[in-house]
């Protein structure tokens, strides 16, 4: 199946700017994910999207977060107001049609908040 | 969230030896995949197992799947250097298709 691509593949920012981190999975696949994994620590689920509107959300995936797939192919996270905390790297992954929880994830992009 | 438990968190061995990683949970899951992660990459898939008691190979490497389906394991065969890398194990849950990671097991293959 095609891959999954992310941009940026690092970026940094300083605390407080808003940050887009952007997907391209594949327009026919349902639902659409993004994970983090902060430096040394488990990938941990943030938002999954579904139809066009989240279908579940994380207790890391606060009022500062926010997901859209404003053209039908594009799938992009947003980081309003970024903390130190927020250093991590960021995965989009969509599903696979074999289906069974089974998911591709993108290479990630890093994110540095100095 | 249910959790996994991965182990041992770390492992180094010689090239040839055999080795095995182990996912646990006090959960249970529909499914478990195997991913193997890249520094700075994003995981990539290796095996699902979806049955209690399912066995899968691949080449060298062979995954289990609990009866119980709680827990499961994975064994590499003489292992290569380029078998060095985090393996993570992952549980997903039926009609929930987030999933849930373990801390994972960096494989390091001395030649």
């Amino acid at each position: 199946e095609p891959e999954v691509t992310q941009t940026p593949s690092h970026q940094v920012t300083q605390m407080g700017q808003e940050v887009i981190l952007r997907c391209v999975p594949i327009s026919n696949h349902l639902y659409f994910y993004w994970y983090r994994q902060i430096l040394g620590q488990k990938v941990e689920f943030l938002v999954s999207f579904y139809n066009n509107e989240i279908s579940e959300k994380s207790e890391i995936f606060d009022d500062q977060f926010s997901v859209e797939r404003p053209d039908g192919s594009n799938f992009t996270l947003k980081i309003r107001s970024t903390k130190l905390e927020d250093s991590a790297m960021y995965f989009c992954a969509r599903d696979s049609f074999s289906g069974a929880n089974v998911l591709t994830f993108g290479a990630g992009s890093r994110l540095t908040v100095l | 969230t249910q959790l996994l438990e991965q182990s041992p968190q770390f492992l180094s061995i010689q090239e040839g030896e055999n080795l095995t990683v182990y996912c646990n949970s006090s959960s249970v899951f529909s499914s478990l995949q195997w991913y193997r992660q890249e520094p700075g990459e994003g995981p990539v898939l290796l095996v699902t197992v979806v049955t209690g008691g399912e066995v899968k190979k691949l080449k060298r490497l062979t995954f289990q799947f609990g009866d119980a389906r709680k827990d499961s394991s994975l064994h590499i065969t003489a292992a290569q250097p380029g078998d060095t890398g985090l393996y993570l194990c992952a549980g997903g849950v039926r009609n929930d298709y987030k999933l849930s990671f373990g801390a994972g097991t960096t494989v390091t293959v001395r030649a």
